[in-house]
Order: C-alpha cells, then structure tokens, then sequence
C-alpha cells in the first residue's frame, strides 16, 4: 500500500528548534516530488514547498522561504520541514503529499495524489 | 505568485442538489488545475486533476471543467458524505498556490 507516514504531534516553546518527518512507503520514494502543505486553525491550505528526493532540489514558495528548511533523506525514504527558531504562528497542522506527475498532449500535470495523516505543531510558551 | 480565488467561500445546500463552485486564477494556467476534498478533521484528499479528470474511485457526480483562467467543479446529486470543504490549486507555476476554499454545508 501506498502512503505516507508522518510523525507524531510537536509541542514546542518560541525559539526552539524542530524537524518532523514524512517516510513515504510502498512506491519508489526517489521518483516522486514530496510537497509540505500547512493549514493553520480553521483556515485554508498553504503550499510551503516541495522536494524531490532522487537529488534533494528543494524549492519553497515566497512566504515560506527562509522560514523552514526542507530536507531529504533517501536511504529512510524520508522528507522532512524543520524550523531553527519556531514562532506562535507556526502553528499549525502541517501535512506532507506526493506529487504525481501525468504528461497529456505534450504538457505535463502536477498533482497531490497521496497525503500524510498531518503533523500537528503547537508553539506556545 | 498566481493567485487562485474561489466563490462562493460558503455554499448550503440540500441532498440532491446541483452545486458550483468556481475557481479562477490570476493568470492563464492552461488546465494546471486540481480540486480536493477536505472532510472535517480530515486529510485533504484528490478529487479531479488536470481540470476535468477524476481520480479513480470518485463517483461520478463529481465533475470539473475549465482551462485558462475560470475552473468549475460541479457535482450532480449531493450525498451526505459530500458536505466537506473544496479547495482547487494551480501547478502552472511554483509556488503551487491554492483557493481559499469553498464550504459546502447542509441547508
């Protein structure tokens, strides 16, 4: 069976620092692009960023860049998001998916085909 | 970034109903666009990919249509079970940005 499996949920102080885990099982973890997603209490889904894990490029969207730091580790067919000085606003739950890739006419589609059960962090003091 | 705008952000509706949801973006995205599915308290999940195509083992009543700018994503005949929240998003482009959502809940 496909599917992703995330790591449990983080309590964690201001400032401190944090690296949850995403292992993906039952697929070739190296072929397929891994995206981190965030959703924050009652809100919406944010794209952080994605990697492929066959040569660890990593590319973040604006808001995230800088933040967080995503990582691959290809023995463990594990991704991971970290944060070297976590805020209050991080909290959230974060979610990691695969990305499928279909090539249709010469063009080629990105999707999130299989998701993690979610990370939920809390930052609080 | 190219942004993606969903109506209406909150829809009721009966069982049976036909329902809309519409999503365009800031720019062209050819048919770069994926709607899912999140049910409370649970993982968002893929329903149509690439604009009109349904992921293996969504029902049928679950249609999307689109390419360009303006998206739509129908569903004929609601079910109990499809009372959730929608979300498109565009892979056009990184960073692959999402819809605000559309709340689906019984009238």
């Amino acid at each position: 069976e496909v599917q992703l499996v995330q790591s449990g949920a983080a309590v964690k102080k201001p400032g401190e620092s944090l690296r949850i885990s995403c292992q993906g099982l039952g697929y070739m973890f190296t072929g397929f692009w891994i995206a981190w997603v965030r959703q924050m209490p009652g809100k919406g889904l944010e794209w952080v960023g994605i990697i492929y894990p066959g040569d660890s490029e990593a590319r973040y969207s604006p808001s995230f860049q800088g933040q967080v730091t995503i990582t691959a580790d290809r023995s463990n067919k594990t991704a991971y998001l970290q944060w070297s000085s976590l805020k209050a606003s991080d909290t959230a739950m974060y979610y990691c998916a695969r990305q499928r890739q279909l090539e249709r006419h010469l063009h080629y589609y990105y999707y999130m085909d299989i998701w993690g059960t979610g990370t939920p962090v809390t930052v609080s003091s | 970034d190219i942004q993606m705008t969903q109506s209406p952000s909150s829809l009721s509706a009966s069982v049976g109903d036909r329902v809309t949801i519409t999503c365009r973006a800031s720019q062209n995205i050819d048919s770069n666009l994926h709607w899912y599915q999140q049910k409370p308290g649970q993982v968002p999940s893929l329903l149509i990919f690439a604009a009109s195509l349904l992921r293996s083992g969504v029902p049928s009543r679950f249609s999307g249509s689109g390419s360009g700018t303006d998206f739509t994503l129908t569903i004929s005949g609601l079910q109990p079970e499809d009372f959730a929240t929608y979300y498109c998003q565009q892979s056009f482009s990184a960073p692959y940005t999402f819809g605000q959502g559309t709340k689906l809940d019984i009238k």
